[in-house]
């Protein structure tokens, strides 16, 4: 199995702003995704993470507002950008693995974002 | 579309009952279906993946069924316990996973 290190787990932001989150792996990857986690809701897919080329985004969600990097394989940035309160969620980042049979994907444990 | 629906959206048992978690999904043509673990603060844990071509899948008290033609899936644990509380998530892959929203589950002791 991958170890998927996220950070910050957790952070506080102020509207406008923007946050950076990380995802760290262990061991190199095949896919690197970054998913989203609204309160009482189900994970819905923000993009594929690309490595050295733009990420492939999901439908309702846009480069500008949640840029995203992945400058080798075990390394990748979700960007979330002028902030607002409908942003606050939990954001996730996934991996499959070549070791991994089936296309299991791993998770590391999220970054619960709060934006006032 | 792929649509995936979790019932019940939350259950309390007492400890030692076998329990059931259904998913169901509206697009039959699927590459697995996978079933996960969240706990707070800690992302999610795969528990069990199933091909498309696979009826079913066990690990220690979990068992997962799938029945493609019907758009279902059962998770059956067996013998809960306290530390099996959780909320536990199904998805489906195309794509990408599609996700329902999840069973909230108490096991009281």
């Amino acid at each position: 199995s991958a170890v998927i290190s996220q950070k910050p787990s957790r952070d506080i932001c102020q509207r406008g702003t923007s946050l950076t989150i990380q995802c760290q792996v262990d061991s190199q990857v095949t896919m690197m995704f970054w998913y989203r986690q609204q309160p009482g809701q189900s994970l819905t897919l923000i993009a594929t993470a690309n490595q050295g080329s733009e990420a492939t985004y999901e439908s309702g969600f846009v480069i500008d507002k949640f840029p995203i990097s992945r400058p080798n394989l075990t390394f990748s940035t979700l960007t979330v950008s002028n902030m607002s309160p409908e942003d606050s969620s939990i954001y996730l980042c996934s991996v499959t693995t070549p070791q991994a049979s089936n296309e299991k994907l791993f998770f590391g444990s999220g970054t619960q974002l709060s934006v006032l | 579309k792929q649509e995936v629906t979790q019932i019940p959206a939350a259950l309390s048992v007492p400890e030692g009952e076998n329990l059931v978690l259904n998913c169901s999904f509206t697009d039959s043509a699927i590459y697995n279906l996978q079933w996960f673990r969240q706990d707070p603060g800690k992302g999610l844990t795969s528990l069990l993946l199933i091909q498309s071509s696979q009826r079913e899948q066990t690990s220690g008290r979990l068992n997962a069924s799938l029945d493609k033609s019907s758009g279902r899936s059962t998770l059956y644990i067996a013998a809960s316990q306290p530390g099996d509380s959780a909320t536990y998530l199904c998805a489906v892959s195309g794509y990408a996973l599609n996700f329902g929203k999840g069973t909230s589950l108490l096991v009281t002791p």
